[in-house]
């Protein structure tokens, strides 16, 4: 079982829709990333968590320690929208930070 | 245990300055990827390198090169500091593809302050 859950691994909406990528981890962190990666590859990152709510936008990305899982959400979706969604979690083991991603989600949205 | 270590904690420099962060791993890892963290921002990836000799850019490369002549060491290079670039660096290796969503071990970080 890996550490980082995401869900669903491919979603595909229309214009407007309200957005729901989750999160899902099974270890002890210290803040959680949501990433956005599009089709040139540039990763860029949309939110550091380590708990509560943080919003940008239309996007809105929440964390519940106790239940370990995270959520992105995005409303009135737009087409340019459509990329790959990440979850990262990152956690220090041995004296090292470690990172660990989710296997992504991919978005498109049709207009 | 796979160790990726860079060349300091600590650094401060002056504008215009030409600054070198050094990144080395043990464990024989195809990719590196030097990355900034900065509050409110996260994490940025600005050049990664899937092997000896080679390298992308990612995110934020303005400002930065990088060079990759032996496998095991990822250097970061920025020709002429600018106050811009205080940040936290950060290098990762991985022994996957780079565009793959995988583990990715990170360097404990060189937190660089330029004046």
């Amino acid at each position: 079982k890996n550490e980082v859950e995401q869900s669903p691994q491919n979603l595909t909406a229309q214009e407007g829709e309200f957005i729901t990528i989750n999160c899902s981890y099974s270890v002890g962190i210290s803040a959680l990333h949501w990433l956005q990666q599009h089709p040139g590859g540039g990763i860029v990152s949309l939110f550091m968590l380590s708990s509560g709510k943080k919003k940008h936008g239309r996007l809105i990305a929440t964390i519940n320690i106790q239940e370990k899982h995270s959520s992105l959400h995005i409303t009135a979706s737009h087409p340019r929208d459509s990329a790959v969604y990440i979850c990262a979690v990152r956690y220090e083991i041995q004296g090292a930070q470690k990172l660990v991603f989710g296997q992504g989600t991919r978005l498109t949205i049709n207009p | 245990d796979v160790k990726v270590t860079q060349s300091s904690r600590y650094l401060v420099k002056r504008t215009g300055e030409k600054v070198f962060l050094e990144c080395v791993q043990d464990m024989d890892h195809e990719n590196m990827f030097w990355y900034r963290q900065d509050p409110g921002l996260g994490l940025r990836l600005i050049y990664f390198s899937y092997d000896v000799k080679m390298k992308e850019k990612g995110d934020i490369p303005e400002g930065y090169s990088v060079s990759r002549e032996k496998k095991e060491r990822f250097s970061l290079i920025l020709e002429s500091a600018s106050t811009n670039q205080t940040s936290m660096y950060l290098c990762a290796s991985s022994s996957l593809a780079a565009s793959a969503v995988r583990k990715q071990f990170f360097g404990p970080g060189t937190r660089l302050t330029v004046l």
